[in-house]
């Protein structure tokens, strides 16, 4: 059971760019999130989805796209990477969108450079 | 306001000993569950431990147990016999229950445990 897969592990941009960050559940769950992690901020919700077709912003989606087109994949988009978003990147799914002990399950991470 | 509060960006304990790791939270929501994840030097986020609001028991998961004061709004988490694998950086994380499903995230305690 291979959980929640990010790709890539590590990227280094350059600024203006764009680029996508894979993720992939073999869990069959509604809900998948994106979060970035900078140092002494936690991790912040940048995107999320409670199901194939719908997606929302979270506290800070500026400069990222999303789509959930499949129940197993929900893709980051970076449209014109800036040093700003030099970060750790972590996709997070799980059961329903309710709050119920159902924990977030967490990718590898993607650590990103933009330079 | 921050609706997750970990006021200690880092903590010493002594092997074998134990430990407790502070978490307040806000919220007007009568159904919510809190969570705690350890991130360890390699990156991974990983789930301990969860509370629901509606749980009469503290939550226990081996060495770990959860010390639930709704009135207070407080969700401690406490580690019993540190060990040197216990090291790592630990987020109180909580979900609401209008959230559909979002992690609020504390900005974590970096704990380091000396032998």
């Amino acid at each position: 059971n291979a959980g929640v897969t990010q790709t890539p592990k590590f990227q280094v941009l350059k600024t203006g760019q764009s680029m996508t960050l894979q993720c992939a559940q073999d869990m069959n769950h509604e809900y998948m999130s994106w979060y970035r992690q900078d140092p002494g901020m936690g991790l912040r919700l940048i995107h999320y989805s409670v199901g194939a077709g719908i997606t929302d912003q979270g506290e800070v989606p500026n400069g990222y796209n999303v789509s959930r087109s499949t129940t197993e994949d929900f893709p980051l988009r970076l449209l014109s990477a800036a040093p700003s978003q030099t970060s750790v990147y972590f996709c997070a799914s799980s059961y329903s969108g309710q709050a119920g002990g159902t924990e977030a399950f967490f990718g590898q991470g993607t650590r990103l450079t933009v330079v | 306001a921050q609706k997750i509060t970990q006021t200690q960006p880092g903590m010493f304990v002594q092997e074998k000993e134990a430990v407790t790791l502070d978490c307040t939270y806000d919220t007007s929501d009568q159904s919510y569950g809190l969570f705690w994840y350890k991130q360890p030097s390699s990156g991974e986020m990983i789930f301990l431990i969860y509370q629901g609001s509606y749980d009469e028991q503290n939550a226990t998961e081996g060495r770990y147990s959860l010390n639930f004061q709704k009135a207070r709004k407080s969700a401690n988490l406490v580690i019993s016999a540190s060990q040197l694998g216990d090291s790592a950086m630990y987020f109180c994380a909580m979900r609401e229950g209008g959230s559909q499903g979002n992690l609020i995230f504390g900005k974590g305690t970096k704990l380091s445990v000396k032998p």
